[in-house]
């Protein structure tokens, strides 16, 4: 019930194209919803996140897409660049100022030019 | 704002000795630290939840005599690996639950590369 299921493993796309990245959640505890952007070698990043009291929030090009009743959330990445070929990870985590963040598996993101 | 450092970046060790990793929150005061163990292209493994002034909370299977977790001030947690082995070479992030409005936000350093010869 812990887990956060992500999907695709892999994604290729074209420079200015859209990418997407799903998850899914089983536990209904979940409140907060951060996506992470990962470089090789390096720690990741917050990218963006979101509650589920919205049902989306955008930051430039990058926007969450949830739907509580269905327990999906997205990423699209607006315009991609090759510099945001990178590693993303959803994560989800309780309501409560220090519960841990369940991590999904991590999408490999490649925008080719 | 929100900075977390860790140090070494890299570090090349013989088997049998330790190794101390450190994590420091620069610009913030951070309560909560968190320990992550990651594999070539996989996830991020939570080791453990480490609490200023108080003893880690280990993640199961995590073995604690092995991976000490030391929170001595609310900017420091070190991690120190004992007897380290072949195995236990791998990729080790932490990171700090932000001062931010959402306790739930962590930032995270820049991980250690951890190689056991």
């Amino acid at each position: 019930q812990q887990q956060v299921k992500q999907s695709p493993q892999s994604l290729i796309v074209q420079k200015g194209g859209i990418s997407i990245i799903n998850c899914a959640y089983e536990n209904t505890a979940f409140d907060y919803f951060p996506w992470y952007q990962q470089f090789p070698g390096k720690g990741p990043a917050l990218l963006i996140a979101i509650r589920p009291d919205v049902s989306e929030k955008k930051e430039g090009r990058f926007t969450i897409s949830f739907n509580k009743s269905a327990k999906q959330f997205s990423l699209h990445i607006m315009d991609s660049q090759p510099g945001d070929s990178a590693t993303y990870f959803c994560a989800a985590s309780p309501r409560g100022g220090y519960q841990k963040v369940t991590f999904g598996t991590g999408t490999k993101l490649q925008v080719i030019p | 704002g929100a900075v977390v450092s860790q140090h070494p970046s890299r570090v090349i060790c013989k088997s049998g000795t330790s190794v101390k990793i450190e994590c420091r929150s620069l610009d913030f005061q951070a309560t909560t630290m968190f320990w992550y163990r990651q594999f070539p292209k996989k996830s991020l493994m939570l080791m453990a939840t480490s609490n200023e002034g108080s003893k880690a909370t280990y993640e199961q299977g995590v073995e604690k005599d092995k991976f000490l977790i030391n929170h001595a001030s609310l900017t420091l947690s070190t991690l120190t690996v004992t007897s380290a082995h072949p195995e236990d070479s791998s990729f080790y992030i932490c990171s700090a639950r932000g001062p931010g409005p959402t306790l739930n936000e962590q930032f995270f350093g820049p991980g250690t590369r951890l190689t056991v010869l």
